[in-house]
């Protein structure tokens, strides 16, 4: 079946390091897919999406390419804040009917000043 | 401003107590979901619905069940919680023309099972 693997956490950085968090996806199709963010004590939010292969997405300073041929949705950040430290989620969307959107396990970032 | 309301952001119940999660969504979405967080876990699904009076079942459904009475309404259900239902429940709500990966999610419920 559809599933999304995430590289496992937590990453601890100093602040204005480089950060990548690797996301690999299993799926039939041409799904969508995207980046979400849990800051402490909230809900998700949408951090960036790419529909198709080849897009990159982008927000925050954050990005991440659509890579078919490695099935693959890294995301990527030049240069991280303290700010940045939340719960970094991956998923996709496969678009079918009566499916809904599936998520990898999420990665922890931890960045010190 | 977009907004995804659960209607206890904590709660604690005890063994066997029938539990229910409010959600409400101001932005007439059509599609509704319940997920459970799990630290090691990630999200997974609950049930979710895509229209009124409409539900599917998700990933792990046992001991759960949902109302969709009106549009911007989901409710969860706990027939009888177990200590094993301790966990942070999150609502989330989506159109269904166009974004429907675009999930928007409401704070967290989290709920202790005693």
């Amino acid at each position: 079946g559809d599933s999304v693997t995430q590289m496992e956490g937590p990453v601890t950085l100093s602040e204005e390091a480089f950060l990548t968090i690797n996301c690999t996806y299993t799926a039939t199709g041409y799904p969508s897919l995207f980046w979400y963010v849990q800051y402490p004590g909230e809900g998700l939010q949408l951090l960036l999406k790419a529909t198709k292969a080849d897009d990159k997405g982008s927000n925050k300073g954050f990005e991440a390419t659509y890579r078919k041929e490695t099935t693959s949705f890294h995301l990527e950040k030049g240069s991280v804040q303290v700010s940045d430290s939340a719960v970094y989620f991956c998923a996709l969307f496969t678009g079918q009917a009566g499916t809904a959107l599936i998520f990898g396990k999420g990665t922890t970032l931890s960045v010190s000043s | 401003d977009v907004k995804v309301t659960q209607s206890s952001r904590y709660l604690v119940k005890r063994t066997g107590e029938k539990v229910f999660l409010e959600c409400v969504q101001d932005m007439d979405h059509e599609n509704m979901f319940w997920y459970r967080q799990d630290p090691g876990l990630g999200l997974r699904l609950i049930y979710f619905s895509y229209d009124v009076k409409m539900k599917e079942k998700g990933d792990i459904p046992e001991g759960y069940s949902v109302s969709r009475e009106k549009k911007e309404r989901f409710s969860l259900i706990l027939e009888s919680a177990s200590t094993n239902q301790t966990s942070m429940y999150l609502c989330a709500s989506t159109r269904t023309s166009g974004g429907r990966g675009e999930l928007f999610f409401g704070e967290g419920s989290r709920l202790t099972v005693l």
